[in-house]
């Protein structure tokens, strides 16, 4: 299996739901990451799970809020969205942290 | 702060055509260098990645060729084909791993 999966492939949600996102690969992979793109715009890093170790970019809200159960399932909760938070967040996995980056097909978030 | 940019920022060429997309970057503390291709509204897929001790790396009729000390990276397309229509980012990433940095992005047209 060569694929990084991404569930659900659409998301509408209001600002007082949780919700959850979540990316799997089973190319036996030690990093995953998330990203968030916006329109017409490179992704952003979010998050690094390398090892189990996470390293998170400071800029990132509290309102997200990453979980690595185990190396090949990673999860992203959501609580308390704001509109802006509208994007499509992407899924990606590496050897290690310095390996090539292979990416899931994201998740469209809409926060109404 | 790191600075990855992309010139130009929309191309278009007619079919058959080879062309050079550019992507310069900053902070001379690169691990290795990615190229990318972004179809509309889905995921990145991977096309080629240079480690910083490499020079160029070719796929197909793709090459990507690295120069640290000048900060750039250029990807390569030979004889170009309508289905390479995309956006095409270059991403590089310190030697840490943790910080992988996006350009804009070139958004190429193929024209029959």
């Amino acid at each position: 299996d060569t694929e990084v999966t991404q569930t659900p492939k659409h998301l509408v949600m209001g600002m007082t739901n949780k919700k959850s996102l979540k990316c799997e690969q089973h190319m036996g992979h030690r990093a995953m990451y998330w990203y968030k793109q916006k329109a017409k715009k490179p992704p952003e890093l979010m998050f690094v799970y390398s090892y189990e170790k996470l390293s998170i970019n400071e800029s990132v809200p509290s309102r997200f809020s990453p979980e690595c159960p185990n190396s090949s399932l990673l999860n992203l909760h959501l609580h308390a969205l704001q509109p802006e938070d509208s994007a499509l967040y992407l899924c990606a996995s590496s050897r290690g942290g310095l390996s090539e980056q292979f990416f899931g097909p994201g998740t469209r978030l809409t926060v109404l | 702060k790191q600075e990855v940019t992309q010139i130009p920022a929309a191309l278009s060429v007619p079919e058959g055509e080879n062309l050079v997309l550019n992507c310069s970057f900053t902070d001379s503390a690169i691990y290795n260098l990615q190229w990318f291709r972004q179809d509309p509204g889905k995921g990145l897929t991977s096309l080629l990645l240079i480690q910083s001790s490499q020079r160029e790396q070719t796929s197909g009729r793709l090459n990507a060729s690295l120069d640290k000390s000048s900060g750039r990276s250029t990807l390569y397309i030979a004889a170009s084909q309508p289905g390479d229509s995309a956006t095409y980012l270059c991403a590089k990433t310190d030697n840490y791993g943790q910080n992988f940095v996006f350009g804009p992005g070139t958004r190429l047209s193929v024209l029959p």
